[in-house]
């Protein structure tokens, strides 16, 4: 199994800018998550999917962000516009019938907004 | 917070020394795990302890739980160069959908 597949691993931005984070879960897992990671703040949920159907969005930060899963194999995390504060690594991970079993992970998108 | 806190925030140890880290919660769970994140890596899951037990081993590591005191210790035994990396409990807390994860604790293992 290929794991979880993130894309870009870096990516480095102007401020304004539109950028869009990509996942592909492990296949036959039904749950998809977005965390977004910071010295400050730690490991932050910002989204979770169920079946691709998202269940639970409070964690996304304003409107400039906002998440799709238009099949089971398919995730995008989307800023627009972009800012310095977002400066992060955002990871995704997936899981297999549970929210709060094993959490399998991407290696992660570090973005950085200047 | 809802996160967990671990404790210590940084250790350092020789190699082959053991290596004990602890986590505190603040409300009901029904599961405790333990991950690591190597520099510049995803997080992996190291273990999964349910509510109802104590202590649970896997290979070198050994996590305990007291849901009493709402705290968990992971503990790696004769530990390596390799295990050098951040170590972060997540928690399932009862009722939530989701999991918490703490503020990490970093381990160097020094050669």
């Amino acid at each position: 199994d290929a794991g979880v597949i993130q894309s870009p691993r870096h990516e480095v931005t102007e401020m304004g800018q539109e950028v869009t984070l990509r996942c592909k879960p492990i296949s036959g897992h039904d749950y998809l998550f977005w965390y977004r990671q910071t010295m400050m703040r730690g490991l932050e949920l910002l989204i979770y999917f169920n079946n691709n159907v998202p269940i639970d969005d409070s964690g996304m930060p304003e409107d400039r962000f906002s998440a799709k899963m238009p099949n089971a194999s398919f995730s995008t995390l989307k800023i627009q516009p972009s800012e310095p504060r977002d400066s992060a690594v955002y990871f995704c991970a997936s899981s297999f019938k549970r929210t709060t079993g094993e959490l399998f992970f991407g290696e992660g998108s570090r973005l950085t907004v200047l | 917070s809802q996160q967990g806190e671990e404790d210590p925030q940084a250790l350092s140890i020789q190699e082959g020394e053991n290596a004990t880290m602890n986590c505190s919660y603040k409300t009901s769970i029904n599961n405790l795990q333990w991950y690591r994140q190597n520099s510049g890596r995803g997080l992996v899951h190291l273990i999964l302890i349910r509510s109802n037990e104590r202590e649970k081993h896997s290979g070198r590591l050994r996590v305990t739980l007291d849901t009493s005191k709402k705290s968990s210790s992971l503990l790696i035994t004769a530990s390596r160069a390799a295990d050098t990396a951040s170590y972060f409990c997540a928690t399932g807390k009862t009722g939530a959908n989701n999991l918490f994860f703490g503020t990490g604790t970093r381990l160097t293992v020094i050669p």
